[in-house]
């Protein structure tokens, strides 16, 4: 079974600055997709930013930027000129690129984001 | 906003007690999963139903079962309550098509036992 560890229980950055936010990750497949979701007091989890595991080229989303280390099993968010809207849960996530395994996705317990102005 | 709506917002039961929630899912999104959300924690997957059929289970037993509707909205039941089952639920959709589908959550159901 796949597991995803967050091994920042909470986190905090100033206003403009950057902050980086861990995630590892277990499993033995080779094709997987690796995403972060934000989950703001509203409780909607909206996706920040997502990977594909043959993908070498680390995905980029405007201010949001990953760090994928496949061989460590690493996988970080960089959130460049944080914002007092960043501030929020977030969460690692695994999917399976197995296709008998749906859409499932295995998440982390996340990491509570405070962005100070 | 992502489409997916989630029913009711709140919700208090007392131990042994049926629950229903309910998810309305985009037009055209014919995979709904649900997933256990405990205070603090991350999202536990329940499972995962496409076509009218559960095509997928996480470790939740039997007491949690599932429905799909032609209509793209689906019901979370869950049976004999007990106190750790108070949780917030969510549901995710995706649409049809490519393999990588992109999951949309409604807002979640907080459920209260007591």
């Amino acid at each position: 079974a796949q597991t995803v560890t967050q091994s920042q229980p909470e986190m905090s950055v100033q206003e403009a600055e950057t902050v980086t936010l861990s995630c590892t990750y277990d499993t033995s497949e080779s094709d997987y997709y690796l995403f972060w979701y934000k989950q703001p007091p509203s409780r909607q989890m909206i996706l920040v930013i997502r990977q594909e595991a043959y993908k070498q080229q680390n995905a980029t989303e405007n201010r949001f930027s990953v760090n994928f280390q496949k061989a460590a099993k690493s996988f970080s968010l960089k959130i460049s000129d944080s914002q007092l809207g960043d501030a929020a849960m977030y969460f690692c996530a695994y999917r399976s690129g197995v296709e008998t395994s749906g859409s499932r996705l295995t998440f982390g317990e996340g990491t509570q984001l405070t962005v100070n102005p | 906003e992502t489409g997916v709506t989630q029913s009711p917002t709140h919700l208090i039961k007392t131990r042994g007690q049926q629950v229903t929630l309910r998810c309305s899912s985009q037009s055209g999104h014919n995979t709904v999963s649900w997933y256990q959300q405990a205070l603090g924690q991350g999202p536990q997957f329940i499972f995962q139903y496409y076509r009218e059929e559960e095509n997928g289970r996480g470790n939740f037993p039997p007491r949690f079962s599932g429905l799909q509707f032609p209509n793209y909205s689906s019901e979370l039941n869950v049976n004999a309550l007990e106190l750790d089952d108070s949780a917030l639920y969510l549901c995710a959709s995706s649409p049809v098509g490519t393999f990588y589908n992109e999951q949309f959550f409604g807002p979640g159901t907080r459920l209260t036992v007591l």
